[in-house]
C-alpha cells in the first residue's frame, strides 16, 4: 500500500497569513498516462469533505484562488496564500494511483 | 447539482449486520465509479471500497474484505454497502463518495 505522510500535524496561522501542507507518498503518484493522482481535501467542522484540488494542482470548482497545489513524483505541498477564519478544518491528501486508495493522516489548521 | 445522500446507519451489537444506501442525483450515475469512505470518531479519513461505473471492478479494503459487500444499481442510481459480522472498530461515518463529491455521511455504531 502507498503510504501517505503529512507534515506539520498541527497549524496555528494568523488572518492573512500564508500557510503551508506537506504531503510525501511512499510510491511515486505519476501514471503512465500522465497524470499524477494526488487530491487535497478539506473538512470542516462537523461537514464531509470537500475537495480542494485534484491532481496536484487544479482546482476544483468554486474554490477560491488563494488555494494552490503543487509537486511531482512524492512530495506534494498545498499552499494558502491568505488565510481566513473560514479555512479552519482539517487538510487531508489522498492517492488515487493505486488501490487501497490511501490518505494522509490529516493536518488540523486552526486560527 | 451534485447530491449523495447516505442512509441506513444506526447502531448494531458485534457480528451484526447493516446495510447502508447512497441514492445519486445531479449527474449521469451510470458513468461513474464510487467509493465508500470512513472516518473512525476522532481520527483520519480511511478508503473502504471502490466499485467501477459497471460494477465490473470491485476493491476492497483488507479490514473489511470478506465481511463488506459494495454493489450499485445504476437504474436507480443508487450505491450500497452491505456490511456483516460487524466489529468495534467498524464504528464510523460511512461516506458514499465520488471523490469530487461526498455525501454527508451516515453514522454506524458498533457496540453490546
Amino acid at each position: 500500500d502507498i503510504v501517505m505522510t503529512q507534515t506539520p500535524l498541527s497549524l496555528s496561522v494568523t488572518p492573512g497569513q500564508p500557510a503551508s501542507i506537506s504531503c510525501k507518498s511512499s510510491q511515486s503518484l505519476l501514471h503512465s498516462d500522465g497524470r499524477t493522482y494526488l487530491y487535497w481535501y478539506l473538512q470542516k467542522p462537523g461537514q464531509s469533505p470537500q475537495l480542494l484540488i485534484y491532481e496536484v494542482s487544479n482546482r476544483f470548482s468554486g474554490v477560491p484562488d488563494r488555494f494552490s497545489g503543487s509537486g511531482s513524483g512524492t512530495d506534494f505541498t498545498l499552499r494558502i496564500s491568505r488565510v481566513e477564519a473560514e479555512d479552519v478544518g482539517v487538510y487531508s491528501c489522498m492517492q488515487t494511483i493505486q488501490l487501497p486508495f490511501t490518505f494522509g493522516q490529516g493536518t488540523r489548521l486552526e486560527i | 447539482e451534485v447530491q449523495l445522500v447516505e442512509s441506513g446507519g444506526g447502531l448494531v451489537q458485534p457480528g451484526g449486520s447493516l446495510r447502508l444506501s447512497c441514492a445519486a442525483s445531479g449527474f449521469t450515475f451510470s458513468s461513474y465509479s464510487m467509493n465508500w469512505v470512513r472516518q473512525a470518531p476522532g481520527r483520519g479519513l480511511e478508503w473502504v471500497s471502490y466499485i467501477t461505473s459497471s460494477s465490473s471492478t470491485i476493491y476492497y479494503a483488507d479490514s473489511v474484505k470478506g465481511r463488506f459487500t459494495i454493489s450499485r444499481d445504476n437504474a436507480k442510481n443508487s450505491l450500497y454497502l452491505q456490511m456483516n459480522s460487524l466489529r468495534v472498530e467498524d464504528t464510523a461515518v460511512y461516506y458514499c463518495a465520488r471523490l469530487t463529491n461526498w455525501g454527508q455521511g451516515t453514522l454506524v455504531t458498533v457496540s453490546s
